[in-house]
């Protein structure tokens, strides 16, 4: 039972540039989170997301930042005109359906470098 | 504001010490508390903890909740160059679907 994948583990872009992370989550699970990591700080939740619906954005910024979970396919986070700030480790965690242990499992990350 | 804070932020240690990482909490409505072990890569889960007292054990790790008190700790005994990683403490509301997470503890393990 493969984990949770994301990919690509390392991206680079100029600002400006759009970047696109994806993340399968594990087997069975239907919820998916992605979370933030700058350095020497802890994980920030971004979104929360079931197939096809958006539950929880609270943590996105406002703008140029969006994330889809289609019916077929990875969850996608997609950064527009990245600035140097973006530059951060993106993680992509999965949950199984709501009744069970209620963690959650981790991607590897993708680590994002805007120059 | 929900906050999750860790302590220490770093601790250097030598092979055999026990350690305790301390994790207090401001979260409202409580449900779970969760710690993970990030090394260069995923963080991987090791407890999860919801009931006050009841110690969980896994190995030379322990956990314990106090819900009172609003903490948890995490005790490695014996430690090993191993154990060297960045020790995450994190939160589960019982309401919305977000989980906090402290900055983490970053533990060595010197031979």
């Amino acid at each position: 039972n493969a984990g949770v994948m994301q990919n690509p583990r390392h991206l680079v872009r100029r600002r400006g540039q759009e970047a696109r992370l994806r993340c399968s989550p594990m087997k069975g699970h239907s919820h998916v989170y992605w979370y933030r990591q700058l350095p020497e700080e802890g994980l920030k939740f971004m979104v929360y997301l079931q197939k096809e619906n958006i539950i929880d954005e609270s943590g996105m910024p406002k703008e140029r930042f969006s994330a889809e979970f289609p019916k077929e396919g990875p969850s996608i986070l997609r950064i527009q005109q990245v600035v140097r700030g973006d530059s951060a480790a993106y993680f992509c965690a999965s949950s199984p359906p709501s009744g069970n242990t209620g963690e959650l499992f981790f991607g590897e990350g993708s680590r994002l470098t805007v120059l | 504001e929900d906050k999750v804070v860790q302590s220490p932020l770093s601790l250097v240690v030598h092979e055999g010490d026990t350690v305790t990482l301390n994790c207090s909490y401001e979260v409202t409505n409580f449900r779970s508390l969760l710690w993970y072990k990030q090394e260069k890569k995923a963080p991987t889960f090791l407890f999860m903890l919801t009931s006050s007292g009841i110690e969980k054990k896994s190995g030379r790790l322990s956990s314990i909740l106090d819900k009172k008190e609003l903490f948890s700790i995490l005790n490695i005994t014996a430690t090993q160059t191993g154990d060297s990683a960045v020790y995450l403490c994190a939160v589960r509301p019982n309401t919305g679907n977000q989980f906090y997470f402290g900055t983490g503890t970053s533990l060595t393990v010197i031979p």
